[in-house]
């Protein structure tokens, strides 16, 4: 079945990096646009970013414009979203979903957490 | 960025009966709705798309409907499994994709 697993969450001090992980399974990921998507505790969802298929066609949030960047692996079935200078705003469970307009799956979440 | 207004913020409904949620975006975003549900501790699930077109798996009794401004989702005959928080989402003007703030569907 279609599944996707992020990974890398965690506990990070103000300034820092974080690199999350979605590995799909249970469909040809080189065939979907990929989207990263989070929402802060108690709160509602925020867009993030997305991919195209091949990598070449990204967009950004004006929120975490110049602070993430989304990547992802075909070869791995794998996406990535690496953040840098993660402010405490930033704290939050973060989605991965496929597709790029309506999302039609998504991840059980990571939970990041910004804090000193 | 257009921003998506769903109400009321919460609504009490008993179990049998019928929810009539609503979204309003700022400005016209055609038919470009998605509606999602999420219950606690749980990721969103895909409810609807194009405003009315049900997703894979979404039973007949959870319609989805509007154009332009104004959209709504009706949930007829409420199971218990209905009870959750639901957001409407436009991608007719991107990016940014933008959520409404969620409605919050609790049994009465």
């Amino acid at each position: 079945q279609v599944q996707l697993v992020e990974s890398g969450g965690g506990l990070v001090k103000p300034g820092g990096s974080l690199r999350l992980s979605c590995a799909a399974s249970g469909f040809t990921f080189s065939d979907y646009y990929m989207s990263w998507v989070r929402q802060a505790p108690g709160k509602g969802l925020e867009w993030l970013s997305y991919i195209g298929t091949s990598g070449s066609t990204i967009y950004y949030a004006d929120s975490v414009t110049g602070r993430f960047t989304i990547s992802r692996d075909n070869a791995r079935n794998s996406l990535y979203l690496q953040m840098n200078s993660l402010r405490a705003e930033d704290t939050a469970v973060y989605y991965c979903a496929r597709g790029l307009h309506d999302l039609d799956c998504w991840g059980q979440g990571t939970l990041v957490t910004v804090s000193s | 960025e257009i921003v998506m207004t769903q109400s009321p913020a919460t609504l009490s409904v008993s179990p049998g009966e019928t929810a009539t949620l609503s979204c309003r975006a700022s400005q016209s975003v055609s038919s470009n709705v998605a509606w999602y549900q999420q219950k606690p501790g749980q990721a969103p699930r895909l409810l609807f798309y194009g405003a009315s077109t049900r997703a894979t798996g979404i039973p007949a009794r959870i319609s989805g409907s509007g154009s332009g401004t104004e959209f709504t989702l009706t949930i007829s005959s409420l199971q218990s499994e209905d009870f959750a928080v639901y957001y409407c989402q436009q991608y007719n003007n991107w990016p940014p994709y933008t959520f409404g703030q969620g409605t919050k569907l609790e049994i009465k």
